[in-house]
């Protein structure tokens, strides 16, 4: 399972737009990413998931150079609700053993 | 989308007795579930891999003696925690698997006194 490393915490305003960048070095072919967001005393929500180049949903977006070895999350514009801990996963196709790593907290100030 | 419910939310027990946490998935089968534990400020450590109609697998350094796991159904894994000590209290997670998805469940505190 390729381990993942990501900044510990990061402190934003509101209305800025957040970059969180993870690195996966030792990525394989049938790996993809995923990151989730987790609140306090809740479990974790799905935020995106990829494998390559950029992908974008209502709440994020997603992008992974040619090589995979890292990927950024990017919260557009975000408010003080967006402060939680953001997990970076790579996970092999087919299986569904997560594996959390550290985590991002990330604070969100007015 | 699917739903993944934990019961208790929370609960407090007694140091030496056992306690049991459910996940269902509310609506869709899960042939399997995942069991997490979290403490406070520190990420979710995977814990066990359950597998309805099979003894589920335990990762590295967890006790399947103490921390009991049933898949009796698509629908329901359980998580007993027996002879609890203080140091079992923490948030429990499960997450379940469907086709291409895996969803987790709101967690369940455990406060062992």
């Amino acid at each position: 399972l390729a381990k993942t490393t990501q900044p510990i915490s990061m402190d934003s305003y509101e209305g800025q737009e957040v970059n969180i960048t993870c690195s996966h070095n030792n990525i394989a072919t049938n790996d993809y990413i995923t990151w989730y967001q987790q609140f306090p005393s809740q479990g974790p929500r799905f935020i995106i998931q990829g494998y390559k180049t950029k992908v974008t949903n209502e709440v994020a977006s997603l992008f992974i150079p040619a090589d995979r070895k890292s990927s950024t999350l990017s919260l557009p514009r975000v408010s003080l609700s967006d402060t939680a801990v953001y997990y970076c996963l790579v996970v092999t196709s087919g299986t569904y053993k997560y594996i959390f790593g550290t985590g991002t907290r990330l604070k969100v100030l007015a | 989308g699917a739903v993944v419910s934990q019961h208790p939310s929370w609960v407090i027990c007694k140091s030496g007795t056992s306690v049991k946490i459910e996940c269902r998935s509310l609506d869709f089968q899960a042939t399997t579930m995942f069991w997490y534990r979290q403490f406070p400020k520190q990420s979710l450590m995977l814990m066990a891999t359950s597998n309805e109609g099979s003894k589920a697998t335990y990762e590295q350094g967890v006790e399947k003696d103490k921390f009991l796991i049933n898949h009796a159904s698509l629908t329901l894994s359980t998580l007993t925690v027996t002879s609890a000590h203080p140091e079992d209290s923490s948030f429990y997670i499960c997450s379940a698997r469907t086709t291409g998805n895996i969803y987790f469940g709101e967690g369940s505190w455990l406060t062992v006194v």
